[in-house]
């Protein structure tokens, strides 16, 4: 299984609402990652976790807090959001933290009104 | 910090025309790697490349890794419609775990 998999697809929230991004791979990767990517950019790096670490954060701001609960799960938890957050999120996962591949989830479609 | 310079931004050609899309770091590399990204799809890996002057081939596309680890290339021959899409290098310096992406070259491609 060389899937990464991210709920939901599509997400629409206000300014004031909680929601939380999950990703799952069951690949045994020990390295998981959150990028944002706008529309015609690169993914832009936001956190990485190393044996459910976090051992990164690119000063991300506060509204996004990241969450490993075990090796195989990855949440984004949201809170506060602005419109310019609005953007497709993607999990990557990839066997450790060196010269490893990564492999992207579909990413969650998230758009703030 | 490390950046990853990626040209041209687009490329339009016709169908069994080649195509080339280059990549260069301000800095030396640990690796390269290149993604391909469809329309409404997510990044999918390609290849890695970690050798000085390396060249590796899939099929049409063969990549290359400079003498100096400081710059790569993407060339498929014989493009197809299947092709189109974004292709993104993205390169790791040293000890850092952090992949830079270059800004990616968009393939479209004329039946």
């Amino acid at each position: 299984d060389t899937e990464v998999t991210q709920t939901p697809k599509h997400l629409v929230m206000g300014m004031t609402n909680k929601k939380s991004l999950k990703c799952e791979q069951h690949m045994g990767h020990r390295a998981m990652y959150w990028y944002k990517q706008k529309a015609k950019k690169p993914p832009e790096l936001m956190f990485v976790y190393s044996y459910e670490k976090l051992s990164i954060n690119e000063s991300v701001p506060s509204r996004f807090s990241p969450e490993c609960p075990n090796s195989s799960l990855l949440n984004l938890h949201l809170h506060a959001l602005q419109p310019e957050d609005s953007a497709l999120y993607l999990c990557a996962s990839s066997r450790g933290t060196g010269d490893y591949e990564q492999y992207f989830g579909p990413g969650t479609r998230l758009t703030v009104t | 910090g490390q950046q990853v310079m990626q040209i041209p931004q687009y490329q339009h050609v016709q169908e069994g025309e080649d195509f080339t899309t280059y990549c260069n770091s301000s800095t030396t590399l640990s690796n390269i790697q290149w993604y391909k990204q469809r329309p409404g799809g997510h990044p999918v890996f390609l290849i890695q490349l970690v050798k000085s002057g390396e060249v590796k081939k899939q099929k049409r596309l063969t990549f290359q890794f400079g003498e100096a680890k400081k710059n790569s290339s993407l060339h498929i021959t014989a493009t197809q419609t299947t092709d189109v899409g974004t292709y993104f290098c993205a390169g790791r310096g040293g000890s850092n775990y952090k992949l830079t992406f270059g800004k990616g070259t968009l393939l479209t491609v004329n039946p």
